[in-house]
């Protein structure tokens, strides 16, 4: 079966850095994704990764490698509005967004 | 570019009646949209997916005589909760792919739909 793991809470201070990672196994690899979600509102799209590597957007950065089948994000300086769960999600071979569960990270101050 | 609109954003509706909800890809053209679930603290989860001009294909245990979907043109999907429950009660949201985007991957979301169904 297909399945995307992610730890299900993280807690981290203001300003520090904090790292979310994901794990895969699907049919197929089409990308991997990493959404922004604040509760009660829509997921918003923070990074895409298709080849292995570290890609840097910002504060923010994600890192691929496809035979490991992981991924992490890496958020930097964190703001209080960083505070919101983090969903890593994998096109597999038919474009189909595979899911997970997703991270909720806490921003202490 | 590429915005996603939903609407109502939220509806409040009573058991037994029908709601719909619209998904417009409002600055490109939308051959495939996504319908999705979400419940409380959970993840989202694949109800449909919607293609132009063609049947929508749900996933399994999604009942399709009660979520309907039409996708009649390239900008426009809805989805169609028949005979709502209380159980329905959910947040929806929509997404689009940008084709035009070769290689692109990204699917671009809608703002959601809050429903509650007493």
């Amino acid at each position: 079966g297909q399945n995307i793991d992610q730890p299900t809470e993280m807690t981290a201070t203001e300003g520090a850095i904090v790292q979310i990672n994901c794990t895969y196994q699907t049919s197929g690899f089409n990308g991997l994704f990493w959404y922004q979600q604040h509760a009660g509102e829509a997921p918003t799209f923070l990074s895409y990764n298709v080849l292995d590597g570290l890609e840097e957007k910002g504060r923010f950065s994600s890192f691929l490698s496809r035979s490991k089948g992981y991924s992490y994000l890496l958020l930097k300086e964190l703001q209080m509005k960083d505070s919101a769960s983090y969903l890593c999600a994998v096109m597999d071979s038919n474009y189909q967004l595979i899911w997970g569960a997703g991270t909720k990270l806490i921003i202490k101050p | 570019g590429a915005v996603v609109s939903q609407h109502p954003s939220r509806v409040i509706c009573k058991s037994g009646t029908s709601v719909k909800i619209e998904c417009r890809s409002l600055d490109f053209q939308a051959t495939t949209m996504f319908w999705y679930r979400q419940f409380p603290k959970q993840s989202l989860m694949l109800m449909a997916t919607s293609n132009e001009g063609s049947k929508a294909t749900y996933e399994q245990g999604v009942e399709k005589d009660k979520f309907l979907i039409n996708h009649a043109s390239l900008t426009l999907s809805t989805l169609t909760v028949t005979s709502a429950h209380p159980e329905d009660s959910s947040f929806y949201i929509c997404s689009a792919r940008d084709l035009s985007r070769e290689g692109y991957n990204e699917q671009f979301f809608g703002p959601g739909t809050r429903l509650t169904v007493l």
